[in-house]
């Protein structure tokens, strides 16, 4: 297992395309967050997962994205009718809640970065 | 609303000089902070959480919940510190999980 990963690492799509974006967690993390980052900002949360179960869901985040992660391993990301402004880093993130200092501690993706055209 | 502020972009140090990379966070409950590092061309990744009291490549993070306040600290700064840091906290709200700052660009000089 070398740690999380995505993809696409990249992904150009024109205004109005639906796209999806896979996250394959560490095997044994129950958690999986996804989180958006644009240029000069931190990454934003998005939503996350513990097992198949999508337990928070941002406030901010529009009906046109969904997620989900239905075997409790990998997690899709789909945006629907993309535009511009959903330009930006996607990133993944796994951890493995229960006792313990380290844990629950996330370990990232490479992301994908999304253009839309 | 719950916010994380990371005041300085960039700042750039000698090595062997002290850093200090700045963090002040609003939250009305009770605040678990985190710092995080992304190296150049790396991953973002944790570097320490204040539920751990650790010090992890010679930095220290103390709360002051007083001041609203997680600064990062470093005695002597080394050339390989120089990436992105952010802080992060990690409330426990419906519609939110963890909230990061814009990060600070840590430049070691030689």
């Amino acid at each position: 297992d070398t740690g999380v990963s995505q993809d696409p690492r990249h992904k150009i799509t024109k205004r109005g395309q639906n796209v999806t974006f896979r996250c394959d967690p560490i095997s044994e993390h129950n958690r999986l967050y996804w989180y958006r980052q644009t240029l000069g900002q931190g990454p934003e949360f998005l939503t996350y997962f513990q097992n198949e179960a999508q337990l928070e869901k941002s406030r901010l985040l529009s009906d046109r994205f969904s997620a989900e992660r239905p075997k409790g391993s990998f997690s899709t990301l789909e945006i629907q009718r993309t535009e511009q402004g959903d330009s930006a880093m996607y990133l993944c993130a796994s951890s493995f809640y229960g006792q313990g200092a380290r844990a629950d501690t996330q370990y990232f993706g490479p992301g994908t970065r999304l253009t839309v055209l | 609303a719950q916010r994380v502020t990371q005041p300085e972009k960039l700042l750039s140090v000698f090595k062997g000089a002290p850093v200090e990379l700045k963090c002040n966070y609003s939250y009305s409950g009770s605040p678990e902070l985190f710092w995080y590092v992304q190296y150049s061309r790396q991953r973002l990744q944790l570097l320490l959480r204040h539920i751990s009291r650790e010090s992890i490549k010679g930095f220290t993070a103390d709360l002051n919940k007083g001041e609203t306040s997680f600064h990062l600290k470093k005695p002597f700064a080394q050339e390989e510190d120089s990436a992105m840091y952010y802080c992060a906290l990690r409330i426990h709200n419906y519609g939110q999980n963890f909230v990061f700052g814009p990060g600070t660009r840590l430049s070691v000089l030689p």
